[in-house]
């Protein structure tokens, strides 16, 4: 069955950089892409960007373009998120969810990894 | 931040009709992008519900359904039942700027 599963709670002070790793299973990781989502507290959910498994080209929200890295591991079918000077409202769940391998408009989010939780506090 | 509208509540009665809407614009529904639907549970991650505007994936209950009508979506709940008060996603592509993956505003559901 296929799987995402993601790092665990991290706390981080502002400015500092958090990775969330999300390790894929059960399906062909480099014939798909991967998405990352966040939710802040109580707050709907916001898409950040999207990298290809197969050719690792990415393609980010307006809002994160400077601040975000997305990558891939596709030896161990692990996507990474980075997320570089950190604010206290980066506080979220911050998801990952399997995507196209070539992102379009038909493309849809059908599987999603289980949430990790960054909390920004000095 | 998000583009597409939804009401923030809906609720009704065990065995009702509900509908969310979803209100974008040209730079994304309006311009024929497919929309998605997703459920999120109480404590839990997204679920996809609908995709491709009207398809449901294995396993979701023909009680969902949903369509699209120019610049706005809508998701129907038939026969509703505890289980599905959650909060309702829909989602699209925005070509706007560099072309991404956009979300509603999200609606709560509450079976009464």
């Amino acid at each position: 069955q296929i799987q995402l599963v993601q790092s665990g709670v991290d706390v981080k002070k502002p400015g500092a950089s958090v990775k969330v790793s999300c390790k894929a299973s059960g399906y062909i990781f480099v014939e798909y892409g991967i998405s990352w989502v966040r939710q802040a507290p109580g707050q709907g959910l916001e898409w950040m960007g999207w990298i290809s498994g197969y050719t690792g080209h990415t393609r980010y929200a307006q809002k994160f373009h400077d601040r975000v890295i997305m990558t891939t591991d596709t030896s161990t079918s692990t996507a990474y998120l980075e997320l570089r000077s950190l604010r206290s409202d980066d506080s979220a769940i911050y998801y990952c969810a399997k995507d196209e391998t070539y992102i379009s408009s038909s493309g849809f989010l059908d599987f999603w990894g289980q949430g990790a939780l960054v909390t920004v506090s000095s | 931040q998000s583009v597409l509208t939804q009401p923030p509540s809906v609720s009704g009665a065990p065995g009702q009709r509900v509908t969310i809407s979803c209100s974008g614009s040209s730079s994304n529904i309006g311009s024929g992008h497919d929309v998605n639907w997703y459920r999120q549970l109480p404590g839990t991650a997204p679920q996809l519900l609908i995709y491709g505007n009207s398809n449901r994936p294995s396993g979701v209950p023909d009680r969902f359904s949903a369509s699209k009508s120019g610049a706005s979506a809508s998701l129907a709940i038939t026969g509703l039942q505890a289980e599905d008060e959650a909060d309702y996603f829909c989602q699209s592509f925005d070509t706007s700027l560099t072309g991404s993956r956009v979300f509603g505003t999200g609606t709560k559901v509450t079976v009464l």
